[in-house]
């Protein structure tokens, strides 16, 4: 298993520019989310989805899109890039289904943007 | 509002000594903790964790301990090493989903 990966591994943008970050995983998890690591801020909570078709708010949504159209992949989409959303993004995932639960989550290398 | 703290930055210990990483919170809803380590350039790997209704949980080096009524959580790594160098997130979660992270904690044990 690949676990969970995230591309591209650094990204450049300008003011204004739209970009998606990619996200998948290979193991089945119901359960992904994206985070974002800002220095002294720890980790913030941006998007999750519990399942395919099924998306919900963070801690820090805004300027932020995501979708959810199968297990494997959970996109994040940045509309109008700003110099705010200059960050290390993690996307994680974790297994939901069955009669346990599981609150640990497997996280990806990330992706380290700067917005210029 | 920050649900979860680490209000130490940094730690630095000896080889072989104890380190000790605490960790804050005050949702009295969080039932369920974890603790990540993260190295640069990679993503946070999961630790331990630990349910409310436990107060220790132990695996390894490394040892977790609730205080419910203080609200408050820590990690002991005995011994330390220096591959133990990292930054540690704790984490908590009031249902099976959302994590709230701390700040992290940058450890350095020297040798």
């Amino acid at each position: 298993n690949a676990g969970v990966t995230q591309t591209p591994k650094f990204q450049v943008l300008k003011t204004g520019q739209s970009m998606t970050l990619q996200c998948a995983q290979d193991m089945n998890h119901e359960y992904m989310s994206w985070y974002r690591q800002d220095p002294g801020m720890g980790l913030r909570l941006i998007h999750y989805s519990v399942g395919a078709g099924i998306t919900d708010q963070g801690e820090v949504p805004n300027g932020y899109n995501v979708s959810r159209s199968t297990t494997e992949d959970f996109p994040l989409r940045l509309l109008s890039a700003a110099p705010s959303q200059t960050s290390v993004y993690f996307c994680a995932s974790k297994f939901t289904s069955g009669t346990g639960q599981s609150y640990e989550q497997y996280f990806g290398p990330g992706t380290r943007l700067t917005v210029t | 509002d920050q649900q979860v703290k680490q209000n130490s930055p940094s730690l630095s210990v000896q080889e072989g000594r104890i380190s000790i990483l605490n960790c804050d919170y005050t949702n009295s809803m969080f039932d369920y903790f974890l603790w990540y380590k993260k190295y640069p350039a990679e993503g946070p790997t999961f630790l331990i964790s630990i349910s409310s209704i436990k107060d220790k949980n132990e695996d390894g080096r490394f040892t977790v301990f609730l205080n419910k009524s203080a609200k408050h959580l820590s990690l002991h790594i005995v011994p330390s090493q220096p591959g133990d160098s990292a930054v540690y997130f704790c984490a908590a979660s009031a249902d099976t989903g959302k994590l709230i992270f701390g700040q992290g904690t940058t450890l350095q044990v020297k040798p």
